[in-house]
């Protein structure tokens, strides 16, 4: 069975700091994995995605990369703003565009 | 742009009560799943479906019950609900393996 870890669970940084959150996954057997963030309550939104096929995706301040091998992706943040904060998710696609998640990593950005 | 539509928002429950969670989305995709999201733990995958008359078991299947008669809509039926069942439900939808949309989710919770 598919499994995904996040490291570290929470994490605090000021303002302006460049940052990185690690995922891991046990089976490389993925089609694609997805960054997602969600706010407090609310839905997830998708951040990046990953084909299996690649090595990484940049979306503005935002690039997530892909060692399909090692079952390893990492979201690197630039820059980072207090509009940052929020809980980052990981989570690899299996057969039929089913995802297994990670617990995820809350992030907060002081100013 | 209505994307993926949950409802309700909030629902209170009695153990043993039955009801429906509905989903809907308006970008025409042929795959639809329903994720649960508890405390520690993660998404957890419940049922899913790839198209209109199809749909197939997840990881948490036990206790709910899915059909897809539209290609739009994909309701959750809770036939008898437990207090286990307490959680946070998101509906998602995407095209082929591509990038999943989700709702804004429904938070039950069952006295």
């Amino acid at each position: 069975k598919q499994e995904v870890t996040q490291i570290p669970a929470a994490l605090s940084v000021p303002e302006g700091e460049n940052l990185v959150l690690n995922c891991s996954f046990t089976d490389s057997a993925i089609y694609n994995l997805q960054w997602f963030r969600q706010d407090p309550g609310k839905g997830l939104t998708s951040l990046l995605l990953i084909q299996s096929s690649q090595r990484e995706q940049t979306s503005g301040r935002l690039n997530a990369s892909l060692d399909k091998s090692s079952g390893r992706s990492t979201l690197y943040i630039a820059a980072s703003q207090p509009g940052d904060s929020a809980t980052y998710l990981c989570a690899v696609v299996t057969g039929a565009n089913n995802l297994f998640f990670g617990t995820g990593t809350r992030l907060t950005v002081i100013p | 742009n209505a994307g993926v539509t949950q409802t309700p928002k909030f629902q209170v429950l009695k153990t043993g009560q039955s009801m429906t969670l509905q989903c809907a989305q308006d970008m025409n995709h042929e795959y639809m799943s329903w994720y649960r999201q508890d405390p520690g733990m993660g998404l957890r995958l419940i049922h899913y479906s790839v198209g209109a008359g199809i749909t197939d078991q997840g990881e948490v299947p036990n206790g709910y019950n899915v059909s897809r008669s539209t290609t739009e809509d994909f309701p959750l039926r809770l036939l008898s609900a437990a207090p286990s069942q307490t959680s946070v439900y998101f509906c998602a939808s995407g095209r082929g393996l591509g990038e999943l949309f989700f709702g804004e989710g429904s938070r039950l919770t069952v006295l």
